[in-house]
């Protein structure tokens, strides 16, 4: 069974800098790409950043370019999200999320989600 | 960027009738493979996304076939046949052609009457 764990949220200044994690177990975890999506309180989804199998592509939203990292350590099954220059319109549940691209796939599976309180 | 356009955005629905919920994008989704990537997710109240069908018409495995998806081109359809409590919350449609980024509609809430 894919397991997504997510951890790290929690309540930040503005200006401040918070990483997530995202554990997974139940597949094969360099095989698939990484993504995580964040929703804003009583707001629809967005697309935040995808990181291939491999590592050897990422892409960011224009929302976060410059400002977010996305990094992945196959050896720990695990993905991160390293938030810099934090704004209150980051505030958000942070969901990561397994998939192919390649295929049109990109968020087959969810993990539960991590809230990110970024304050002024 | 491709724009994904849901109506309506609410819904309400006696239980046991259909619903139907529309998608429209701002580009063809025809990948240059032959496919179509638009997806739906649910989302419960509560709890995460869960994607529902993927290619158009695809169900994925656990979702009741009273959940379908049809469509071409830019415009997509999500049909619920006979709408169950369980079915409550928002559906989103999602594209994966024209990427990145992977945009979403803007999510359509049912309700039950």
């Amino acid at each position: 069974e894919v397991q997504l764990l997510e951890s790290g949220g929690g309540l930040v200044q503005s200006g401040g800098s918070l990483r997530l994690s995202c554990a997974a177990s139940g597949f094969t975890f360099r095989n698939f790409a990484m993504s995580w999506v964040r929703q804003a309180p009583g707001k629809g989804l967005e697309w935040v950043s995808v990181i291939f199998g491999g590592g050897e592509n990422s892409y960011y939203a224009d929302s976060v370019k410059g400002r977010f990292t996305i990094s992945r350590d196959n050896s720990k099954n695990t993905v991160y999200l390293q938030m810099s220059s934090l704004s209150r319109e980051d505030t958000a549940v942070y969901y990561c999320a397994k998939g192919r691209v390649w295929n049109g796939s990109p968020f087959e599976s969810w993990g539960q989600g991590t809230l990110v309180t970024v304050s002024s | 960027d491709v724009v994904m356009t849901q109506s309506p955005l609410s819904l309400s629905v006696t239980l046991g009738q259909p619903a139907s919920i529309s998608c429209r994008s701002s580009q063809n989704l025809v990948n240059g493979d032959g496919n179509t990537y638009l997806s739906w997710f649910q989302q419960r109240p509560g709890q995460s996304p869960r994607r529902l069908i993927y290619e158009v018409s695809n169900r994925d495995s656990g979702v009741p076939d009273r959940f379908s998806g049809s469509g071409s081109g830019t415009d997509f359809t999500l049909k619920i046949s006979r709408v169950e409590a369980e079915d409550v919350g928002v559906y989103y449609c999602m594209q994966a052609t024209h990427w990145p980024p992977w945009t979403f509609g803007q999510g359509t809430k049912v309700e039950i009457e």
